[in-house]
């Protein structure tokens, strides 16, 4: 079975460019999720997905960040204008259901910002 | 409320040893307690979890020790080897969310 893609593995922009980040769930998950993982930290959940509705997007900065999920299958999060403090591993995650107990994990696409 | 406290933040081991790592949480409606295992350059993998009914669960060399009314839980490593070395993230989920803990760093020495 294939795990949680996501691309690009690593990124390197400049403060107030822009930047996105693609993820492929596995195959059948309803639920998708994009952390975000500052060094020395725990990942801390940005937004959640079910299907293509948005559960949860409390922890999100809306007026840099934004996310979609088009066909609930694939999705992307975009941050413009990025700041410094956006330096960050975004880990894209997915889960059979809403409750499902099992997260799985990509291996994170790395930003950082200069 | 919605906060895992989780320590030590780095911890240290000879190969053989018991590591143990703690958390505590306030939110009692949190239902499901992981704890999650990541090595550098990897995303997070699951480990082991446990629900609040429960007072232990054991996979192997992990065991999870779970004190409800305490609000803490705790993840023990038994005979730790070099290949356990990671990062481990207690975690807990209530309104279908995953709250994660900072993380604690683990290395066992040869």
């Amino acid at each position: 079975e294939a795990g949680v893609a996501q691309s690009p593995r690593y990124k390197i922009i400049e403060k107030r460019q822009s930047v996105a980040f693609w993820c492929n769930p596995i195959s059948g998950h309803a639920t998708l999720y994009w952390y975000q993982q500052i060094l020395g930290q725990g990942p801390k959940l940005l937004i959640q997905f079910q299907n293509n509705g948005v559960v949860d997007d409390s922890q999100l900065p809306k007026d840099r960040f934004s996310a979609e999920r088009l066909k609930g299958v694939d999705s992307t999060l975009k941050i413009q204008p990025a700041k410094l403090e956006d330096s960050a591993v975004y880990l894209c995650a997915s889960s059979l259901f809403r409750r499902g107990n099992t997260i799985y994990f990509g291996e994170g696409s790395w930003l950082t910002v200069v | 409320q919605q906060q895992v406290k989780q320590s030590p933040q780095s911890l240290i081991v000879q190969k053989g040893g018991i590591s143990i790592i703690n958390c505590a949480y306030e939110n009692t409606a949190f239902d499901y307690f992981p704890w999650y295992q990541q090595f550098p350059g990897k995303g997070p993998a699951l480990l082991i979890a446990i629900r609040p009914d429960v007072s232990e669960k054991k996979e192997g060399r992990f065991t999870i020790s779970f004190n409800k009314s305490a609000k803490q839980f705790s993840l023990h490593i038994m005979d730790s080897q070099p290949g356990d070395s990671a990062t481990y993230f207690c975690a807990a989920r209530g309104d279908d969310k995953i709250i994660f803990g900072k993380g604690t760093r683990l290395h066992i020495l040869p």
